[in-house]
């Protein structure tokens, strides 16, 4: 089985600053790495995964997130964040060639102040 | 390029009573997903269905819930009766699984409120 953990349930940032999201997750199989946002009402829109390969992974809107095995995490960073970035955002883990369950983290609300 | 299609977007019906969430999944995809988002929470995982067949239904609470997939297209998930805890975004997803991995679609979810 597998599991998720958000470490930050809010992060507040002021705009144009970095920001990091953390994500750490626990699995006894190889898997795949998803970061997922979601804006209000609204379902979730994928920003980025990470199947193989290069472990720095770029999303859209600026996003990108570096797999690390040996720490098993998967934070999502953006350099200079936006009032329109304000939203939820899902790590999910999958198991590789397993039975493409998505397994979501709580979520971290990301909120930019101006 | 139509994305995963829900309706209705909001409910509110009363504990006890019946409802009906409708999933239109994007054209081609052979998998469609039901997962249910408590407030606060990530989405849950309720069924997954491989064309028409429900291949994983484990995390489905099938006292009162139900779901169906005919045809393969479309699909409903139903619940009856409703309780209080059953409020909760109800998200329907899509995909088709190619050699790079699983990419799930969300649609836009129905929210549902029982009062």
């Amino acid at each position: 089985a597998q599991s998720v953990t958000q470490l930050d349930s809010q992060v507040p940032v002021f705009e144009e600053a970095p920001v990091e999201l953390r994500c750490n997750y626990s699995s006894s199989v190889s898997v795949y790495l998803f970061w997922y946002v979601q804006y209000p009402n609204q379902g979730l829109q994928l920003l980025l995964k990470y199947l193989s390969g290069s472990t720095l992974v770029k999303g859209i809107n600026g996003f990108e997130a570096e797999f690390n095995k040996s720490q098993t995490s998967f934070h999502l960073r953006k350099p200079s964040v936006h009032i329109s970035d304000t939203a939820e955002y899902f790590c999910a883990v999958s198991p590789v060639g397993g039975s493409e369950k998505l397994v979501f983290g709580k979520g971290t609300k990301l909120t930019v102040n101006p | 390029e139509a994305g995963v299609v829900q309706s209705p977007r909001y409910k509110i019906i009363e504990k006890k009573q019946p409802v009906a969430f409708w999933c239109n999944p994007i054209s081609g995809h052979n998998t469609l997903y039901w997962y249910r988002q408590n407030l606060g929470q990530g989405p849950e995982l309720l069924i997954r269905y491989e064309n028409e067949e429900a291949v994983d239904d484990s995390q489905l609470p099938k006292d009162r819930f139900s779901a169906e997939r005919l045809k393969g297209v479309d699909s409903t998930l139903k619940i009856q009766p409703a309780e209080l805890g059953d409020s909760a975004v109800y998200l329907c997803a899509s995909s088709f699984s190619l050699a790079g991995g699983p990419e799930q679609f969300f649609g836009p979810g129905t929210r549902l409120t029982v009062l």
